[in-house]
């Protein structure tokens, strides 16, 4: 059971260039989520899914896509990045119960220069 | 969602109870409260919640005001490896279980 993994663990882009951030859960959850995280912050919700082929926008959800086709996967596009979206991104997921807690994936650091 | 205020650091010494407060003074009856902590930059770990009731569990205790605006996570017997930042978070108890991630206490564990 390897939980929430994310790839790749590192990335360096230029300036309009596009990428996928992966992620993948083997806890059957339903719910999943993307957050940023910027130096000495805390956590900022950018979509999150609560089913496959069900997504919603979270608090920053400018400048990033997102799709669910199935239970396990929910990646992350950057269509043209920009230096305003260097940061630590994870992946988490929960079962959406009412005893709910998220699982937190190990994080791909970005820097977009 | 119900926001937190948390102080931005503290220390404590290696084998002591540390004590981390947080405010949720607009708490809602419907609202848990969440800990959790991040060592480094790691992923956040979860660590406890409660919705009324004090709890307790291998990790640390949680105890919650009576009136439920603010809580107190403690960590029995602090070790160097409990520093870390913790946050604080209430979130819904039914609906999109977003959370809402505020800064966090950054704790120190002295030797």
């Amino acid at each position: 059971n390897a939980g929430v993994t994310q790839t790749p663990k590192f990335r360096i882009l230029k300036i309009g260039q596009s990428m996928t951030l992966q992620c993948t859960q083997d806890m059957n959850h339903n719910y999943m989520y993307w957050y940023r995280q910027d130096p000495g912050m805390g956590l900022k919700l950018i979509y999150y899914s609560v089913g496959a082929g069900i997504t919603d926008k979270g608090e920053v959800p400018n400048g990033y896509n997102v799709s669910r086709s199935t239970t396990e996967d929910f990646p992350l596009r950057l269509e043209l990045a920009a230096p305003s979206q260097t940061s630590v991104y994870f992946c988490a997921s929960s079962s959406g119960s009412w005893k709910d807690t998220q699982y937190f994936g190990p994080g791909t650091r970005l820097t977009v220069l | 969602d119900a926001k937190t205020t948390q102080p931005p650091s503290m220390d404590c010494a290696e084998g002591r109870a540390a004590n981390l407060p947080c405010n949720h003074s607009t708490i809602s009856g419907n609202e848990y409260v969440y800990w959790y902590r991040q060592i480094h930059s790691q992923g956040p770990q979860y660590i406890i919640h409660g919705l009324k009731n004090n709890e307790t569990n291998e990790m640390a205790s949680l105890i919650i005001t009576e009136d439920r605006k603010s809580s107190t996570l403690i960590l029995p017997h602090a070790t160097l490896r409990d520093t870390a930042v913790y946050y604080c978070i209430v979130r819904f108890t039914s609906g999109t279980y977003k959370y809402i991630f505020g800064t966090g206490t950054r704790l120190k564990v002295l030797a």
